[in-house]
């Protein structure tokens, strides 16, 4: 079973709306990180989260990671064409080895 | 420009060719990864060098030979790829490896990625 888990895997938004992706760990997260893709393309560093109950944000988008450390959720407001993309979350489950979700397909309807 | 550079950014080789990818990166960094994105699957580490030493083999198959003559460059030679290797191969570095300290400069930055086709 996939370790790391991204919800919704798909997700079409009306531009101008809220919405947020999770990305859910059955074990503790020692630190996740947020990329964004744009399809075929390369990954764009978005955020790194450490502590429990973190969060951080960079222009409309605010990533947090829960107290628990197994669960962070990725919330963008007021969307815009240009969040249009593959979001995916990295974190460490075991070893020293980055773990990516499958990713979550973001498209904004105009 | 994400100062990781990666070319060819597209590739079509037959299953008897032999043929490497080549990235770059302007950062100063002194770690560099090779990750393989196929359909529907989960980003893949393949290979991890750090200060040109070789730390990650994540049970890559030979077909896929990587090398790393400096800290700003990264090549992987491919040779007899199957089909099923078709995929995009993303190349990205860091500033230091992560071990069990989580810190800024372990995240990785992702250069644009080489659509592979095995034919």
């Amino acid at each position: 079973s996939q370790e790391l888990e991204q919800s919704p895997q798909s997700l079409i938004v009306q531009e101008g709306k809220n919405l947020t992706i999770n990305c859910t760990s059955s074990k503790t997260l020692y630190g996740l990180y947020w990329y964004k893709q744009k399809y075929g393309e390369g990954l764009i560093f978005l955020m790194m989260l450490q502590k429990g109950g973190e969060e951080k944000s960079h222009e409309k988008i605010t990533a947090k990671l829960d107290e628990k450390k197994q669960q962070s959720s990725l919330h963008i407001t007021a969307s815009q064409p240009s969040h249009a993309g593959i979001y995916l979350c990295g974190a460490d489950l075991r070893d020293d080895k980055i773990i990516f979700g499958k990713g979550t397909r973001l498209h904004i309807l105009p | 420009e994400t100062g990781v550079t990666q070319t060819p950014r597209h590739l079509v080789m037959g299953m008897t060719n032999k043929k490497s990818l080549k990235c770059e990166q302007h950062l100063g960094h002194n770690a560099m990864y090779w990750y393989k994105q196929s359909a529907k699957k989960p980003l893949e580490l393949m290979f991890v060098y750090n200060f040109k030493e070789q730390t990650e083999n994540n049970s890559v198959p030979s077909r896929f030979s990587p090398e790393c003559p400096n800290s700003s460059h990264l090549f992987l030679h491919l040779h007899t790829l199957q089909p099923e290797d078709s995929a995009l191969y993303l190349c990205a570095s860091s500033q230091d490896i992560r071990y069990d300290i989580w810190r800024p400069g372990t995240e990785a930055f992702f250069g644009q990625g080489t659509r592979l086709t095995v034919v």
